[in-house]
């Protein structure tokens, strides 16, 4: 069964930076893309990062361009985010997600990043 | 930054049938890419329901369909049953001259009377 366990969320305050990590299961976890997808109380889902199976390649979203980084241990079947300068807008439920063909076929439950002074 | 537009909300009886519009544009869904389907029920996060504009995931029943053409694609649900009530959510792939990305739309609550 694919697991996909987020963890890393909280409260920061504004400016400072956070470091989510995804542990996967059930899956051979180098093989694949991974995502991050983020949701803001009460809000849509928007694509933040995506990295590729080897962790060689990676892409942002323009909107954490330059402040986030996403990397990935496959020996340790663990995703990561580490999420710098961040602002109130950045206030989410942080998924990660299983890529395949441009979309995403499992997700985690989501860790609930607050960003506020 | 959602570039597919939903409805806000769509709502039936059971039984009835519903279904949800995703209108993009010629750089994404009017380019040949796929449309996608996440189901979100309330306080979890979303599942994969549709792929690939029409295919479902093992596990989903057939009363959900998908459908592309154009710009345009649907999401039907026939046959509406209580548990449907939640949030749903086209993607797709978009690609234009100030760049490229994974596009979600605005999202779709649907209610079951």
């Amino acid at each position: 069964e694919v697991q996909l366990v987020e963890s890393g969320g909280g409260l920061v305050q504004p400016g400072g930076s956070l470091r989510l990590s995804c542990a996967a299961s059930g899956f051979t976890f180098s093989s694949y893309w991974m995502h991050w997808v983020r949701q803001a109380p009460g809000k849509g889902l928007v694509w933040v990062s995506r990295i590729n199976s080897d962790g060689s390649s990676t892409s942002y979203a323009d909107s954490v361009k330059g402040r986030f980084t996403i990397s990935r241990d496959n020996a340790k079947n663990t995703l990561y985010l580490q999420m710098n300068s961040l602002r109130a807008e950045d206030t989410a439920v942080y998924y990660c997600a299983r890529g395949w063909d441009r979309y995403f076929d499992y997700w985690g439950q989501g860790t609930l990043v607050t960003v506020s002074s | 930054q959602s570039v597919l537009t939903q409805p806000p909300s769509v709502s039936g009886a059971p039984g009835q049938r519903v279904t949800i519009s995703c209108t993009g544009s010629s750089s994404n869904i009017g380019a040949g890419y796929d449309v996608h389907w996440y189901q979100q029920l309330p306080g979890t996060a979303p599942k994969l329901l549709i792929y690939g504009n029409s295919n479902r995931p093992s596990g989903v029943p057939d009363r959900f369909s998908g459908s592309k053409s154009g710009t345009s694609a649907s999401l039907a649900i026939t046959g509406l049953q209580a548990e449907d009530e939640a949030d749903y959510y086209c993607q797709s792939y978009d690609s234009s001259l100030s760049g490229w990305g994974y596009v979600f739309g605005t999202g779709t609550k649907v209610t079951v009377l």
